[in-house]
């Protein structure tokens, strides 16, 4: 088995403040997603990597930043963070990214932007 | 595009129970569908998924769900549900290339009376 371990579990910024969740895999998969959960909505896609140095776009890209450096880890950036933003960010990892894959999630980053 | 539809946000149970939690997807041929559950302050875990062919698939503690092309439905069921069922539960549809992109419907909070 294997864990995804994503760090801060609770993250608290400021209006415009550029701010990182980073998120670490030990599955050894090739695909990581990061994806936002709204209170009440399901899960949007804001970035994939299909392997390291790799990025693709998802659904909800705009005012982030992903990157990821080596296989096992995989950061994304709020940019400016919105004013009274409150949102989870689930991190996950699946093992080539094909369709019928199943996903690996970790347990969350709560962000709340004051 | 893709999408899925919980009809239900809520749903409450008494112990012992049956349960149906119903998802309607919108996709063009035949997709790879999936149930995940949520407890609290957890990612996202994986109950059963759906490949093309038997179009019941069982999956874990008990719980099952069917396809249907002809209703573009793939509701969840068990036959009797136990308190620490109580959580939130995700549909989600993805394509067949190789993405492993899923879109998730909003959600439904499963309730346990005793």
């Amino acid at each position: 088995g294997g864990i995804i371990t994503q760090t801060p579990k609770f993250l608290i910024g400021q209006e415009g403040q550029k701010l990182t969740l980073k998120c670490q895999q030990n599955f050894n998969h090739d695909t990581m997603y990061w994806y936002r959960q709204d209170s009440g909505k399901g899960l949007r896609l804001i970035y994939y990597s299909i392997t390291e140095n790799d990025l693709q776009k998802g659904d909800l890209s705009e005012g982030y930043d992903a990157s990821r450096e080596k296989k096992s880890s995989f950061s994304l950036t709020v940019t400016s963070a919105q004013k009274n933003e409150m949102a989870v960010f689930l991190c996950a990892s699946s093992r080539q990214g094909w369709g019928a894959e199943t996903l690996y999630f970790g347990s969350g980053t709560r962000l709340t932007v004051l | 595009a893709q999408s899925v539809t919980q009809p239900d946000a809520r749903v409450t149970v008494s112990e012992g129970a049956s349960l149906q939690l119903r998802c309607k997807y919108s996709y063009f041929g035949t997709p790879y569908l999936f149930w995940y559950v949520q407890y609290p302050r957890q990612g996202l875990q994986l109950l059963l998924k759906y490949y093309p062919g038997d179009p019941v698939v069982q999956g874990v503690n008990g719980f099952e769900a069917e396809f249907s092309k002809s209703n573009s439905s793939f509701h969840l069921r068990k036959a009797s549900v136990h308190w620490s069922d109580w959580a939130v539960y995700f549909c989600a549809v993805s394509m067949k290339t190789n993405t492993g992109k899923l879109t998730f419907g909003d959600g439904t909070v499963l309730t346990v009376k005793p």
